[in-house]
């Protein structure tokens, strides 16, 4: 079945550009949009964002002047940008599909998530 | 930006009982488009329910969702042990797309 892996550092500076990779196995990343979701210790969701094969996004406006995903292909894997990260941008984050129903926008399917804290 | 509250924030009951979850909007969500979520400690979140009524694939029929508008109920209708969890209800009719705070079950 298909599965969502997160992986990068998980300690960034502040002001530095957060870097994360999700890899899509048992399936092809060329359908669904690709998302990446985070949660700050003992608080809920907030959706950043999403891409789909072809590239087309879609941002959180509140993180959109900050973020960049990009998707390859070739390597099954999707990505996630966070440029002048501080302290608040410290979270768990989740890479999670969107079901293939057009313009629904909930998610079928999520990795297990990774902790990234900002801090010197 | 669509502002879901839930409520009660916690809500202590027991294995057998039926549990009522309240997710509340702050306008109206386009098409019912209003999906809940279950995140057990350590683990991502998992979608149980979307377009407000619908369960998703492997989803037991004890849970239930209901509702339109601005006001959506999760039910569970007779509690397992494995029930007592964090649940989270997320809009998808507009952009940002966003969740609300969470409704702790915790066991009596």
């Amino acid at each position: 079945q298909v599965q969502l892996q997160e992986s990068g550092p998980g300690l960034v500076k502040p002001s530095e550009t957060l870097s994360l990779t999700c890899t899509v196995s048992g399936g092809s990343i060329s359908s669904h949009y690709w998302n990446w979701i985070r949660q700050p210790a003992g608080k809920g969701l907030e959706w950043i964002g999403g891409i789909y094969f072809s590239a087309s996004t879609n941002y959180n406006p509140s993180l959109k002047s900050r973020v960049t995903m990009s998707v390859d292909t070739s390597k099954n894997q999707f990505s996630l940008k966070l440029t002048s990260v501080t302290a608040a941008d410290t979270a768990v984050y989740y890479c999670a599909r969107r079901t293939d129903i057009v313009s629904n926008w909930y998610f079928d399917l999520w990795g297990r998530g990774t902790l990234v804290t900002v801090s010197s | 930006e669509i502002v879901l509250t839930q409520s009660p924030g916690t809500l202590s009951l027991s294995p057998g009982e039926r549990a009522t979850l309240s997710c509340r909007a702050s306008q109206s969500v386009s098409s019912n488009y209003l999906a809940w979520y279950q995140q057990k400690p350590g683990q991502a979140p998992r979608l149980l329910i979307y377009g407000a009524s619908s369960r998703a694939t492997g989803i037991p029929d004890r849970f239930s969702g209901s509702g339109s508008g601005t006001d959506f109920t999760l039910t569970i209708s007779r509690l397992e042990p494995e029930d007592f969890a964090v649940y989270y209800c997320q809009q998808y009719g507009s952009s940002p797309y966003t969740f609300g705070q969470g409704t702790k079950l915790e066991i009596k």
